[in-house]
């Protein structure tokens, strides 16, 4: 899987939109990117993935620059439950178990302030 | 959406004893299951990769006799911490692949070892 480098922590105010970069620019013509979270003491939960597109769901959109090195994972609103640590990943979406083996970088830690 | 269930959620055990850990997809078969171990403060790390009716593929440094690993049916993989030491206290999760619909991943809530 290529490797991703995010910042550390980010902060937002409540209500308000958060934007967690990721850089992947060893990223493979195959690979998807792929944002999951992780709350506090939680398994990692899936938010959204996207191979050239932009994405959108109900969680969060997903902007990926037109030579897919890099992308913003947006979350519109941001509520006190959305502070986790966030993690990029690339990998091959569904398909061989080569791609089911995650490999989690540091991710970032988004906190969410009152 | 599908769901991994881990159990048990939370296990204190005494040095030198082994502790099971179950992983279940309730909803979709998974033929490959994935254990990873999580330490405070720190990131996910890849333990192995539980394969069903075959033997499990460890990454390296990763004892495969002390982490056994059983993937007897299609929807339920064990993790056994055998002689567990402090050292092994950790946050251990796992994940399913769904090979029948999306080939998507899903993570179970993560069981958390304390070893006396």
């Amino acid at each position: 899987d290529a490797k991703t480098t995010q910042p550390p922590s980010m902060d937002c105010a409540e209500g308000r939109a958060a934007n967690l970069p990721c850089n992947h620019s060893t990223i493979s013509g195959n690979e998807y990117v792929y944002w999951y979270r992780q709350i506090h003491s939680q398994g990692p939960q899936y938010i959204i993935h996207g191979l050239k597109n932009n994405e959108t769901n109900e969680m969060a959109s997903l902007i990926i620059t037109e030579d897919r090195k890099s992308s913003t994972l947006i979350l519109p609103h941001a509520t006190l439950r959305d502070t986790a640590v966030y993690y990029c990943i690339v990998r091959v979406a569904g398909g061989e178990t080569s791609g089911s083996r995650l490999t989690f970088g540091e991710g970032t830690q988004l906190t969410v302030n009152p | 959406g599908a769901v991994v269930s881990q159990h048990p959620s939370r296990v204190i055990c005494k040095s030198g004893t082994s502790v099971k850990i179950e992983c279940r997809s309730l909803d979709f078969q998974a033929t490959t299951m994935f254990w990873y171990r999580q330490f405070p403060k720190q990131s996910l790390m890849l333990m192995a990769t539980s394969n069903e009716g075959s033997k499990a593929t460890y990454e390296q440094g990763v004892e495969k006799d002390k982490f056994l690993i059983n993937h007897a049916s299609l929807t339920l993989s064990t993790l056994t911490v055998t002689s567990a030491h402090p050292e092994d206290s950790s946050f251990y999760i796992c994940s399913a692949r769904d090979v029948g619909n999306t080939g998507e991943l899903f993570f179970g809530e993560g069981s958390r070892l304390t070893v006396l």
